[in-house]
């Protein structure tokens, strides 16, 4: 299947830092989705993307959908503690296939 | 409104068991997924369902039936339980999958 390659795969910075993380495949997608993970829950979404060079934000989450169509990129400024968890990229193949496939995480964690 | 039951929250089992993992949504999602994870791994798809009656496999369906008798309901079998089994499994449904899926909270299984 498709693989989609996330990093960094770990994140330990200080409160207030900003904070950036990429996703890339190797086949373009149609649909960028980015979720977040708190500890013992489901993943919950972020924000989507839907044509290539788009720019969401949501709060102080920021996400881009690549030019390419083979990545998206996160950014998460002025970090507060609640912001601990794990960031899933998630893309939808074209044709409108029903499948996401999820990158394998970057596990952010604030030092006090 | 509920969103993505699943129950149970944890199980574990012996090598060899059976058991169904139940997963119930009130959204009238008619696409709905089964995802393993586990560390470094991200999200695996199982299988997945795009309405009543209607099933097909993910990434890593072995060892693991779907049926979709109802709009509501998607339980996952477990057929012969294996070590390789020892995941943390989520359900998720959604209107359609390029506005994102919702997850449920996630059942903690152990095979010993």
């Amino acid at each position: 299947g498709q693989q989609l390659n996330q990093s960094p795969q770990s994140m330990f910075i200080q409160e207030g830092e900003d904070v950036s993380m990429n996703c890339t495949s190797s086949s373009i997608f149609n649909t960028w989705l980015w979720y977040k993970q708190d500890p013992g829950e489901g993943p919950v979404l972020l924000i989507a993307l839907y044509k290539a060079g788009e720019l969401t934000s949501n709060g102080r989450l920021t996400a881009q959908f690549g030019i390419t169509r083979k990545d998206s990129f996160l950014n998460i400024s002025a970090s507060i503690p609640s912001d601990v968890g794990i960031y899933f990229c998630a893309g939808q193949p074209p044709p409108g296939n029903e499948k996401l496939t999820f990158g394998t995480g970057t596990r952010l964690t604030i030092i006090p | 409104n509920a969103g993505v039951t699943q129950t149970p929250k944890f199980q574990v089992l012996k090598t060899g068991q059976s058991m169904t993992l139940q997963c119930a949504q009130d959204m009238n999602h008619e696409y709905m997924s089964w995802y393993r994870q586990d560390p470094g791994m991200g999200l695996r798809l199982i299988h997945y369902s795009v309405g009543a009656g209607i099933t097909d496999q993910g990434e890593v369906p072995n060892g693991y039936n779907v049926s979709r008798s109802t709009t509501e309901d998607f339980p996952l079998r477990l057929l012969s339980a294996a070590p390789s089994q020892t995941s943390v499994y989520f359900c998720a449904s959604s209107n359609s999958p390029g506005n994102g899926y919702t997850f449920g909270s996630g059942t903690r299984l152990t095979v010993v």
